[in-house]
């Protein structure tokens, strides 16, 4: 089975500074590792996947993740955070076609 | 072109009634799924079919049938509605091997 923990539930973070969601994933077989945003009242918006190749994986609107196997985590950056990003973001693993498990999401509030 | 659209974006409903939600997607994806997301934002599985069959029923009550007429339709159809039923339900689709969905911009069931 997998599952995914996002670590923090409500990250607050000023306009223009950095910012980290981080994510912890278990899973007894490789998977692939998915961010998602959902703006207020809206769907589900890929950031950005991992499948495989370099652990550094960049996303839209200057969003990156890095892969790490042996802590089997998948954390969220941005280094310059803007208004728009206030957002829910959510974790999510898939180890097969069928199935897309997400975490329980980071409210993120970005203030001027 | 709305690649993943959901009809109706809102639905108020009084217990015991059966409503339907349709999604259609116009991607050419061969697999499509009903999420639902709680108060609580969080996002659970409820069914996934590929090539209109169904794979994944995530011990989904029987009130919920979906049916699939075919590769591009997916609906939900909900009977004797309870108040627990209340939430944002999300169609996705994705293509087998591409692991990533994309999302319908949702539909927020109101029981009352």
């Amino acid at each position: 089975a997998q599952s995914v923990t996002q670590l923090d539930s409500q990250v607050p973070v000023f306009e223009e500074a950095p910012v980290e969601l981080r994510c912890n994933y278990s899973s007894s077989v490789s998977v692939y590792l998915f961010w998602y945003v959902q703006y207020p009242n809206q769907g589900l918006q890929l950031l950005l996947k991992y499948l495989s190749g370099s652990t550094l994986v960049k996303g839209i609107n200057g969003f990156e993740a890095e892969f790490n196997k042996s802590q089997t985590s998948f954390h969220l950056r941005k280094p310059s955070v803007h208004i728009s990003d206030t957002a829910e973001y959510f974790c999510a693993v898939n180890p097969n076609d069928y199935k897309l498990s997400f975490g329980a999401g980071t409210t993120v509030t970005v203030r001027a | 072109d709305t690649a993943v659209s959901q009809t109706p974006k809102y639905l108020v409903t009084q217990m015991g009634n059966d409503k339907s939600i349709k999604c259609e997607q116009n991607l050419g994806h061969d697999t499509m799924y009903w999420y639902k997301q709680d108060s609580k934002k969080f996002l659970k599985i409820m069914f996934s079919y590929n090539n209109k069959e169904l794979i994944i029923n995530e011990t989904v009550p029987n009130r919920f049938s979906p049916k699939s007429p075919d590769k591009a339709h997916l609906n939900l159809h909900i009977n004797s509605l309870e108040l627990g039923d209340s939430a944002v339900y999300f169609c996705a689709s994705s293509q087998e091997g591409s692991y990533g969905y994309t999302f319908g911009s949702g539909t927020r069931l109101t029981v009352v």
